[in-house]
This record gives C-alpha cells, structure tokens and sequence, in this order.
C-alpha cells in the first residue's frame, strides 16, 4: 500500500533563505507527482506536477525534483518570502490512479 | 485562468440532515473528483466520476454518499444523513483527460459542520 511522508512536519526560516521540503513515498509504481500550496482555510493550488518519467519541474522560485527509484521528491524554494507562507503538500498517483496524500509541511518565512 | 467553482463554501447542519454540496468544474474538463480533509489530517480520496457514472470510490464513499452531474456543468455530492464524524472541508476537483498524467485543478472547498 502506497504511504506518503512529508518532513519536516512545520519550517520556520527568515525571509530570503532558499528551503527544502522533503516527501517520500513507498512504492515507486507512480504515475506522477505533484506538489500543492494549501492556505489556511482556503483549497489546494497546484505548484508543480512531475510525470514518473521526469527528474524535475521548475515553476519561478520553484523547483520539484523526483527520485522514482529512491521514493523521494523535494521541493527547493529560492528567496523564500512572507507570502510563500502556507502548508505544502505533496501526493503521488499510484497505480490504481489514485492520489495518495502527504500530511504536508507547514511553513512559515518570518519577515 | 479557468477554475473550479464550489458553493457553498460553508455549511452548517444538524446531525441526521442532508446536505448537498455543489460544484462547477471546468468547462472542457472531463474527469471529476472529491476529496475530503478532516482537520488537522490528510487529503482523502471520496470518488472519481467520468461520463455520468462513478469511475472509482474509496472505502469512506458509503451507501450514505451519492454524486451527481445533473445538468452537464454541476457536479453535486450529497450526504443523505450526516454523521458528526463527516466533518471536513470537501474539495472538488477537476482534469482536463483521464490519462493519469495530467495537472489536477481543484476548487476553493465547502467546509462542513455537523452539529
């Protein structure tokens, strides 16, 4: 059975520092993957989506990369600022078609 | 840019009622979805919905859940007698094919309240 795992599960860094998160999952039998941005309250924005035959995907200050083989998946952010502020999460489409989600990392830039 | 609509994006009821929660995909999209997040836990998978039936349904999707397309441009999720325990934020999404390879867009989210 596919499982996802973000850590860390909660990221405080200042302004302008560049940023890893972390997802793993697994079973490498995936689809593709792909990272959302969640505010509080509010829905899931797509980041960024990488096939199973990608390595990366870049979007701005953005940049996913994945290790099918590894079960690995980071999200690099470049010059993190205040409004980068959000819960991230990653989620995998495993064989049978189905998203299986993160938990996700909550981060927070402080000013 | 196109987007997923979901009304309302609040609902409270009493135990035992029923709710529908309404969703408008995008327009060429053919492949609909929802998913529910109870506070504080993961995104989970409800059912997939594909031309006017369901494609897939998970273990939550019970005899209690029903989905519907009624008119080519809504997409409703009923809950015929809600349980305090179906509390979440449901979300609606939406893909432009099927092929598995493609970007998810989803809505804004209703986020439920059983009393």
């Amino acid at each position: 059975k596919q499982e996802v795992t973000q850590i860390p599960a909660a990221l405080s860094v200042p302004e302008g520092e560049n940023l890893v998160l972390n997802c793993s999952f697994t079973d490498s039998a995936i689809y593709n993957l792909q990272w959302f941005r969640q505010d509080p309250g509010k829905g899931l924005t797509s980041l960024l989506l990488i096939q199973s035959s990608q390595r990366e995907q870049t979007s701005g200050r953005l940049n996913a990369s994945l290790d099918k083989s590894s079960g690995r998946s980071t999200l690099y952010i470049a010059a993190s600022q205040p409004g980068d502020s959000a819960t991230y999460l990653c989620a995998v489409k495993d064989s049978n078609y189905q998203l299986i989600w993160g938990a996700g990392t909550k981060l927070i830039i402080k000013p | 840019e196109p987007e997923v609509t979901q009304t309302p994006s609040h609902q409270v009821t009493q135990m035992g009622q029923e709710v529908i929660l309404r969703c408008v995909p995008i327009s060429n999209h053919l492949y609909f979805y929802w998913y529910r997040q109870i506070l504080g836990q993961k995104v989970e998978f409800l059912v997939s919905f594909y031309n006017n039936e369901i494609s897939e349904k998970s273990e939550i999707f019970d005899d209690q859940f029903s989905v519907e397309r009624p008119d080519g441009s809504n997409f409703t999720l009923k809950i015929r007698s809600t349980k305090l325990e179906d509390s979440a934020m449901y979300f609606c999404a939406s893909i432009e094919g099927g092929t598995g390879v493609e970007k998810l867009f989803f809505g804004s989210g209703t986020q439920l309240s059983v009393l």
